[in-house]
């Protein structure tokens, strides 16, 4: 069980938008700790999608963005394409832990 | 280009060793810290161990303090993780990754991952 929490899946149709939520607590998400999130293609390396909460490395479109609030962070996508089809990881730093840490991961269905 | 490329992995018995490697080309190696994530089988993501760019401090995942550890060799641009006291558990496919900081202390994010290596524990 990781101490970030994400929904094991979600889905959205071509065109719509989706979210995917990233919940922690006071020791990691609440705190001065960014979250930052990972696309994983299935059968290949993770790619950095997100950094710092909400920016963007270059490359990756702005049809994609991320928010931080409270205890919770989220990864939005928007006009959904068949090649968003992928698990999706949030990622922070916890004070408890003293360790870095993934939230369990979303698969994103494009029906 | 950038680029990461791991070595190493295999098909260990528990309690065994094994030793990893991390070739990065195409940036400045000393400049950056360096981590392994590792993914289980049919799993999600999990960190296993940091190290800063001088090799100065190195922290680990629970799970594995105690049995594994890094290093980096920044004459040759390259990684390590020796793993110890091996467990079935520790079966996964094991990534390096570049890692920077953002603004705050503690505050990382991997952005140049290799493809990752393979490490099967079993009798």
């Amino acid at each position: 069980q990781s101490v970030l929490t994400q929904p094991p899946s979600v889905s959205g149709a071509p065109g719509q938008r989706v979210t995917i939520s990233c919940t922690g607590s006071s020791s990691n998400i609440e705190t001065t700790y960014d979250v930052n999130w990972y696309q994983q293609l299935p059968g290949t390396a993770p790619k950095l999608l997100i950094y710092g909460n909400t920016n963007r490395p270059s490359g990756v479109p702005d049809r994609i963005s991320g928010s931080k609030s409270g205890t919770s962070a989220s990864l939005g996508i928007t006009g959904l394409q068949a090649e968003d089809e992928a698990a999706y990881y949030c990622q922070s730093y916890d004070s408890t832990l003293r360790s870095w840490v993934f939230g369990g991961g979303t698969k994103l269905t494009v029906l | 280009q950038v680029q990461l490329v791991e070595s190493g992995g295999g098909v260990v018995e528990p309690g065994r060793s094994l030793r990893l490697s991390c070739a990065a080309s195409g940036f400045s190696f000393r400049s950056y810290g360096m981590d392994w994530v590792r993914q289980a089988p049919g799993k999600g993501l999990e960190w296993v161990a940091i190290i800063w760019y001088d090799g100065s401090n190195q922290f680990y995942a629970d799970s594995v303090k105690g049995r594994f550890t890094i290093s980096r060799d920044n004459s040759k641009n390259t990684l390590f993780l020796q793993m110890n006291s091996l467990r079935v558990e520790d079966t996964a496919v094991y990534y390096c990754a570049r890692v920077v900081k953002y603004q705050l202390p503690l505050n990382f994010y991997m952005d140049v991952w290799g493809k990752g290596t393979t490490v099967t524990v079993s009798s």
